[in-house]
């Protein structure tokens, strides 16, 4: 059973439109991370966020981590063909505790 | 701030041999460090948490003796693949856990290719 349940898998779209990727669990975490990685290279940090009901934005990514710290998600805005790549949340229980990751998030953006 | 290296990027061996993988943490004390291993198209799957200083605690299905790993420093870890076979071949990616941001966030390393014929 997959602690962090993430979803869709796959997600395939054209330049401009918007998009929601979620991150669920019954576990509740002390902090949650969202990463976005390309092919052959290493996750890169997006956002770390640690309070329920919490809402972070990077430019036309937002990121919201639940009341109840056990969903997050990431909505992303006019997506870009630059945006394409594989979106990675992960969460840990524990303060001190190992990252636990959800299956990820193929994301395809076509100009 | 919050840089990890790997080093090689690549590399390709023999099967039978041993390769050696650095990590290091370059701007920031890194008091745990995290060996995990990538199959195309899916998550990472998590090899061996180390701390420094003290042995590695290896995840279920993970042989210690044939991946080694050693936290020498605070900005280094190194994994080695001993004896490595075709099946051994993968992206190898560490991340450092620290002084650096929240105390949970883990910082990726750019990951290393091995190829094993």
């Amino acid at each position: 059973t997959q602690l962090l349940e993430q979803s869709p898998q796959f997600l395939s779209i054209q330049e401009g439109e918007n998009l929601t990727v979620y991150c669920n669990s019954s576990s509740v975490f002390s902090s949650l991370q969202w990463y976005r990685q390309e092919p052959g290279e290493g996750p890169v940090l997006l956002v770390t966020v640690v309070t329920g009901g919490e809402v972070k934005k990077l430019k036309r990514l937002t990121f919201q981590f639940g009341d109840a710290r056990k969903d997050s998600s990431l909505h992303i805005t006019a997506a870009q063909p630059g945006d394409t790549g594989l979106y990675l949340c992960a969460g840990v229980v524990t303060s001190g505790s190992r990252l636990t990751f959800g299956e990820g998030t193929q994301l395809t953006v076509n100009p | 701030g919050a840089v990890v290296s790997q080093h090689p990027s690549w590399v390709i061996c023999k099967s039978g041999t041993s390769v050696k993988i650095e990590c290091r943490s370059l701007d920031f004390q890194a008091t745990t460090m995290f060996w995990y291993r990538q199959f195309p198209k899916q998550s990472l799957m998590l090899m061996a948490t180390s701390n420094e200083g003290s042995k590695a605690t290896y995840e279920q299905g993970v042989e210690k003796d044939k991946f080694l790993i050693n936290h020498a420093s605070l900005t280094l870890s190194t994994l080695t693949v001993t004896s490595a076979h075709p099946e051994d071949s993968s992206f190898y990616i560490c991340s450092a856990r620290g002084s650096a941001g929240y105390t949970d966030t883990q910082y990726f390393g750019p990951g290393t290719r091995l190829t094993v014929l």
